[in-house]
């Protein structure tokens, strides 16, 4: 995983609560993604940042907010958890531009019922 | 709208056989194109990519071929192996590994 955690693991939460999902890198990689993966869909991107405090909306960022106020953590807001969000949650990272890899943490699977 | 469509869905091959995965895609600005692998409970993982400048990259068993007219391309796995079982995923993008667009992924089992 390249030195990429995500926190947490697993969760459970209520239609209705805001959830934060955390990614951390330990590599100093500049571009940061949230991607979630659902069967048939492959993974999606939903935001994305370029720098610190700089984030950009991806193609499935309705409902979701991120930040990233330090290099090494970029997190993600469900603000109202909804049952269609559902799904495993990917962070990534690359270095510079052109960069040909992509870092994938180990995912976080939400459940929100 | 899936700018890349990837098939099949799923893939079962025997063991030494030979496993082929398609992937086709419709922005002709994409000018890389990456395979991911990913085991269950794990995140995927770069396998081989190809800009479209080459018709063909081998790496080890696996092979991408590029066909930049037809916009697909595909991974060739040669002798398959149990280990090789995973989800595989196309991906394309615009200058690197920035803003992936995915395929829908490729579950492969390899029968021993």
């Amino acid at each position: 995983d390249a030195g990429i955690t995500q926190s947490p693991r697993h969760k459970v939460t209520e239609t209705g609560t805001p959830v934060t999902l955390r990614c951390h890198q330990t590599e100093n990689h500049r571009y940061m993604y949230w991607y979630r993966q659902d069967p048939g869909h492959g993974l999606r991107l939903i935001h994305y940042s370029y720098g610190v405090k700089d984030t950009d909306k991806g193609e499935v960022s309705d409902g979701y907010s991120v930040s990233r106020s330090k290099t090494e953590d970029f997190l993600l807001t469900l603000e109202s958890a909804t049952s269609s969000q559902t799904s495993v949650y990917f962070c990534a990272a690359t270095g510079t531009a052109g960069n040909t890899e992509a870092f994938f943490g180990q995912g976080t699977r939400l459940t929100v019922v | 709208q899936q700018q890349v469509k990837q098939s099949p869905q799923s893939l079962i091959v025997q063991k030494g056989g030979i496993s082929i995965i398609n992937c086709a895609y419709e922005n002709t600005a994409f000018d890389y194109f990456p395979w991911y692998q990913q085991f269950p409970g794990k995140g995927p993982a770069l396998l081989i990519a190809i800009r479209p400048d080459v018709s063909e990259k081998k790496e080890g068993r696996f092979t991408i071929s590029f066909n930049k007219s037809a916009k697909q391309f595909s991974l060739h796995i040669m002798d398959s192996q149990p280990g090789d079982s995973a989800t595989y995923f196309c991906a394309a993008s615009i200058g690197g590994a920035q803003k992936l667009v995915f395929g829908q992924g490729t579950r492969l089992t390899i029968n021993p």
